[in-house]
């Protein structure tokens, strides 16, 4: 019954590859996060999507594309990893004209 | 100078003691203020969650939030080793804008 699941835990790759992680949510959400966490621990949004709108895009590179195919599932796909994207990336879900965010436990990336 | 400002810590306080934490902001729009718990290799998770001035209690947990001095806090009683976790401060405008704005986070170990 786990409320907000992604998909790998871990992903270790190659500079260069393309790699994509994914999150679903079983809480009925509406709004639906990425964020990035560096090694130093600071967490900082990366996009937001409302009912599979985009509606918060963060200053991030265009290698990083979002896809929410239905409001429970928000997908992330990364082109030509490089050293610097490697952190932990976690989703989060929130219901639409609330503030409380809900997370996901994390996708540790470690690009080589 | 940052959005929200939170010193890293580390905290180290005998089991039984008071944890205070805080964190100050440069807008003065936030509106709605939380504190997240994130376990070593976990996701957040929602622990306290204010809107505007005042204090909030649950359990062993106090909030509060001085919107006049642009600071807030969080206060830990009887402290247990199971406290022992990073503690972020997060904050967001409200009123559709669900971006959240974190602090870098408070490590806090609670020694037995």
């Amino acid at each position: 019954d786990t409320a907000v699941s992604q998909t790998p835990k871990y992903l270790v790759t190659q500079m260069g590859n393309d790699k994509s992680i994914k999150c679903e949510q079983n809480l009925g959400h509406d709004t639906m996060y990425w964020y990035k966490q560096d090694s130093k621990k600071f967490l900082k949004i990366m996009f937001s999507y409302n009912n599979k709108e985009l509606i918060i895009n963060e200053t991030v590179p265009n290698r990083f594309s979002p896809k929410s195919p239905d409001k429970a599932h928000l997908n992330l796909h990364i082109n030509s990893l490089e050293l610097g994207d490697s952190a932990v990336y976690f989703c989060a879900s929130s219901r639409q004209g609330e503030e409380t965010q809900y997370f996901g436990p994390g996708t540790r990336l470690l690009v080589l | 100078q940052k959005e929200v400002e939170q010193d890293p810590g580390p905290l180290s306080v005998p089991e039984g003691a008071i944890v205070s934490l805080n964190c100050t902001y440069s807008n003065s729009a936030f509106q709605y203020f939380m504190w997240y718990r994130q376990y070593s290799r976990k996701g957040p998770e929602l622990l306290m969650y204010t809107y505007s001035s005042g204090n909030k209690e649950d359990g062993r947990f106090t909030a509060q939030v001085d919107k006049s001095s642009k600071y807030i806090s969080l206060f830990i009683r009887d402290s247990q080793p199971s406290d022992s976790a990073t503690y972020l401060c997060a904050m967001t405008l409200g009123y559709g804008n669900n971006r959240l704005a974190f602090g870098k986070g408070n490590q806090v170990v609670v020694i037995p």
